[in-house]
């Protein structure tokens, strides 16, 4: 049983074009989190969401909006997408702010 | 601000020895600390979570330390395997009510056979 997934794995897009990442997770989690992981594998929170609430906003672009449909789903839209965005994005789950997280297997974002 | 520091950047030991992973922080202000494994092309994997007021935990070969005080969390590896190469992770959630967690560069072992 996959506790937290994302779709797609892989997308590989051109500058200019808006894409999503989604995710979900079956581990009856209350915060959600978006991770990204730069070329040189450093790991750095974008957003957290709590209860569907926006918590964490690490000075992330407005071209990123995450969107909490519900407590299980935390999706990743992203605008006009730029050289700059290709990485890796992680999601992942807790049970509150604080615990232990869980992640998901990653999304490889390419912009060409 | 909250920084935290892996040293070295990678690793390479024969299979069977003993190994401590070093990690430190700079804000002694944390909640809890966890430790990850990312195996090449895959997510996280949860491997050890300290909490602040812990000073061990343990589980099977592994063994996590935490002394807040001096900022710093060992990761012990008993009877290293091949098996166990992957980059490692230390990361510290903060205190409050916008905890998240600050992650190290991570620590990329190879075990020898």
């Amino acid at each position: 049983d996959t506790a937290v997934s994302q779709t797609p794995k892989y997308l590989v897009t051109q500058m200019g074009n808006d894409k999503s990442i989604k995710c979900e997770q079956n581990l009856g989690h209350d915060t959600m989190y978006w991770y990204k992981q730069d070329s040189k594998k450093f790991l750095k929170i974008m957003f957290s969401y709590n209860n569907k609430e926006l918590i964490i906003n690490e000075t992330v672009p407005n071209r990123f909006s995450p969107k909490s449909p519900d407590k299980a789903h935390l999706n990743l839209h992203i605008n006009s997408l730029e050289l700059g965005d290709s990485a890796v994005y992680f999601c992942a789950s807790s049970w509150g702010l604080a615990s232990e997280q869980y992640f998901g297997p990653g999304t490889r974002l390419t912009v060409t | 601000k909250q920084e935290v520091t892996q040293i070295p950047a990678a690793l390479s030991v024969p299979e069977g020895e003993n190994l401590v992973l070093n990690c430190s922080f700079t804000d002694s202000a944390i909640y809890n600390l966890q430790w990850f494994r990312q195996d090449p092309g895959k997510g996280l994997t949860s491997l050890l979570l300290i909490q602040s007021s812990q000073r061990e935990q343990t589980s099977g070969r592994l063994n996590a330390s935490l002394d807040k005080s001096s900022g710093r969390s060992t990761l012990y590896i008993a009877a290293s395997q091949p098996g166990d190469s992957a980059t490692y992770l230390c990361a510290v959630n903060r205190s409050g009510a916008n905890s998240k967690l600050t992650f190290g560069k991570g620590i990329t072992l190879s075990v020898r056979p």
